[in-house]
């Protein structure tokens, strides 16, 4: 079983639409990040979010972490095929010094 | 600085050979880490070194891996006798920190491994 589950696991929408991509654990993190991965190519970090409750917007991205501090939530307004990717959450344990990955969230945006 | 680097991108071999790859993480970064990601999966831990001592290891890893990290700087994965289970992406990922916690990855663009 995954430490972090992601949900859906694959999602194919129209240019225009929104999403929200979800990360949950019954763990607390004392870190979440989200990577965004293309085929062939190493995952690239999109945020970070510390503190429970916390929301950060990167453009069209809006991240939340639970109050917990054990789910967070990725949530893309007007998707362009541009956002196509696989959308990874990785989440650092309490006192631990390495990051666990979610299985990932296979996204594409359709013309 | 242009980043991680991991060389090569690609390696075919045949079962029971061995295989090293190469990182060369941003220089300023101080954690180093090793993830091998198989397709419809995210990256699993494998092992990661602050400056030039090995931290953890996963316990996932058989004895057929070895890591090293000489001098802090670049770092080497081998894997011995390798078995068609070991085909996977293998990234390398760096990181700046000081003391506890975990901060954003840079990864490379990773290295392909296929074991026929």
């Amino acid at each position: 079983t995954q430490l972090l589950e992601q949900s859906p696991q694959f999602l194919s929408i129209q240019e225009g639409e929104n999403l929200t991509v979800y990360c949950n654990s019954s763990s607390v993190f004392s870190s979440l990040q989200w990577y965004r991965q293309e085929p062939g190519e190493g995952p690239v970090l999109l945020v970070t979010v510390v503190t429970g409750g916390e929301v950060k917007k990167l453009k069209r991205l809006t991240f939340q972490f639970g109050d917990a501090r054990k789910d967070s939530s990725l949530h893309i307004t007007a998707a362009q095929p541009g956002d196509t990717g696989l959308y990874l959450c990785a989440g650092a344990m309490e006192y631990g010094n390495k990051l666990v990955f979610g299985a990932g969230t296979i996204l594409r945006v359709k013309s | 600085d242009t980043g991680v680097s991991q060389d090569p991108r690609h390696k075919i071999t045949k079962r029971g050979q061995n295989v090293t790859f190469r990182c060369d993480p941003i220089s300023e970064h101080n954690r180093l880490y090793w993830y091998r990601q198989t397709l419809g999966q995210g990256p699993e831990f494998l092992t990661y070194f602050q400056n030039e001592a090995q931290l953890e290891k996963s316990r996932l890893l058989s004895d057929r891996f070895s890591a090293e990290r000489p001098k802090g700087s670049f770092s080497t994965l081998e894997i011995q006798r390798t078995e068609q289970g070991d085909s996977a992406m293998y990234l390398c990922a760096s990181s700046l920190s000081s003391g506890d916690g975990v901060y954003g990855y840079t990864f490379g663009s990773g290295t392909r491994l296929t074991v026929v």
